[in-house]
């Protein structure tokens, strides 16, 4: 059973510019959940999708957005990138959004995202 | 503001050790998970604590979770080098509306040395 994957896995990109990262869950899995890490803030909830829904939304600007396609695949796009945006982008799948009960969260390896 | 808080950050510790992971949170959950991440690595589910007095173990590794004193431990027995990653707690609070979500610790970083 394939995992969740992450394309690209490395990004570099300046100042300004915009990004669009990508998510293919678990099959099966309806439920993605996007985090940002970085070492001094770690897990940084960004955003919970579900069938097609935004569910949960973390603490981050209107610049970071997203969206889940109708076979469950999700986008992220961080649009005017900051110095502060690079990090490691990680997407999570599960059966049932972690929103509503709980269900294991199944990582993908994550996109590193670098902004100079 | 909501706070999980792992100690230590980062642990040095020798093969055939025993050493604990404290995960301190600061509001009330009755849920609490503990992942792993290898250098490099995406993270990947250790244990999944559902109620006060839990305890599950795999391996060399034991976790327990303690709500009334909102803290959760991971124990290692007799460390061997493949323990070596990093440990994440995350804390799972109910929100008003129904809606649950998930609060990370930062992470313990273990090196586990010959």
């Amino acid at each position: 059973k394939a995992g969740v994957t992450q394309t690209p896995r490395y990004l570099i990109k300046t100042r300004g510019q915009q990004v669009t990262l990508s998510c293919s869950p678990i099959s099966g899995h309806r439920s993605v959940s996007w985090y940002q890490q970085t070492p001094g803030q770690g897990l940084q909830f960004l955003f919970e999708y579900f069938s097609e829904t935004q569910r949960n939304k973390g603490n981050f600007p209107g610049r970071f957005s997203g969206r889940q396609f109708s076979n469950s695949r999700s986008e992220m796009n961080v649009s005017t990138l900051e110095l502060g945006d690079s990090a490691l982008y990680l997407c999570a799948s599960s059966w049932t959004p972690p929103s509503i009960s709980y269900s294991p969260l199944h990582f993908g390896n994550g996109t590193r995202l670098t902004v100079t | 503001e909501l706070k999980v808080e792992q100690n230590p950050l980062f642990l040095s510790m020798q093969e055939g050790k025993n050493y604990t992971i404290y995960c301190n949170y600061s509001t009330t959950s009755d849920r609490l998970y503990w992942y792993r991440q290898d250098p490099g690595k995406s993270l990947e589910s250790l244990f999944v604590l559902l109620s006060n007095g839990a305890v599950k173990q795999e391996g060399r590794l034991m976790a327990s979770l303690d709500t009334k004193a909102r803290l959760s431990t991971l124990h290692i027995t007799a460390a061997v080098h493949d323990l070596s990653a990093t440990y994440f707690c995350a804390v799972d609070i109910q929100k008003a509306g129904n809606n649950r979500k998930l609060i990370w610790g930062l992470g313990t970083s273990l090196a586990v040395n010959p």
